[in-house]
């Protein structure tokens, strides 16, 4: 079945540091969403991307999709310790791959920032 | 957040005993799914439904059972509950599954503790 790999799974900086998670899944994609938890929260979206090569940016925030449509990236410039939380990558298959509804989460980035 | 509540919020309970745990949304959203969350392991779909008495298994299906008599409730149960399901347990909704769109929002989660 479709996985989808996150990396690092821990980071630790300095506020107004930098920060990237990287995700890979291991089939095509039709789509990549980005979630964020904060320390004892729920999920919440943030975005989603769906075309091939495709960047989109929400103020410090800058979300990539691979050409290939199978990695992703998120990068955080200038952390703040409202930054801190575990981020997620979730991946929606093809239809060649089963996609439907479903997505396949990586296994989240656990992002912490000291002053 | 989209209207979805989950009940119990907490729950202790000894091996071998069977809980339910529900989750409940307003909007009449038609797909809903629940996952468990465990360190290291991200989000894992267990089962999901995309109408009443729709069903279907995800990743991580064994030892669960679920069922959606009404649009606004579907129900997890775990009919003889093992230390290895401990875990904090989210319910989710697609608001609009288009067919390039389908963010999910999440519940307040339930903690599960199996003694």
């Amino acid at each position: 079945g479709q996985q989808v790999m996150q990396i690092p799974q821990y980071q630790h900086v300095q506020e107004g540091e930098d920060f990237t998670t990287y995700c890979n899944s291991s089939t095509t994609l039709s789509n990549i969403q980005w979630y964020k938890q904060r320390p004892g929260g729920h999920p919440v979206f943030l975005i989603q991307l769906v075309k091939s090569g495709e960047v989109k940016k929400q103020k410090r925030l800058t979300f990539q999709f691979g050409e290939a449509k199978k990695n992703s990236s998120l990068h955080i410039t200038a952390t703040q310790t409202t930054d801190v939380g575990t981020y997620f990558c979730a991946g929606r298959g093809t239809r060649l791959t089963g996609g439907g509804n479903k997505l396949t989460f990586g296994t989240g980035t656990q992002l912490k920032v000291e002053l | 957040d989209a209207g979805i509540t989950q009940s119990p919020r907490h729950k202790v309970t000894e091996t071998g005993t069977p809980v339910t745990l529900r989750c409940h949304q307003t909007e009449n959203h038609r797909y809903m799914y629940w996952y468990r969350q465990d360190p290291g392991h991200g989000l894992r779909l267990i089962h999901y439904s995309y109408g009443v008495k729709d069903t279907d298994k995800g990743e991580v299906s064994d030892g669960y059972s679920v069922s959606r008599s009404k649009t606004e409730d579907f129900l997890l149960t775990l009919e003889s509950a093992t230390s290895s399901q401990t875990s904090v347990y989210f319910c989710a909704i697609t608001p609009t599954p288009r067919e390039s769109y389908n963010e999910q929002f999440f519940g307040p989660g339930t903690r599960l503790t199996v003694l």
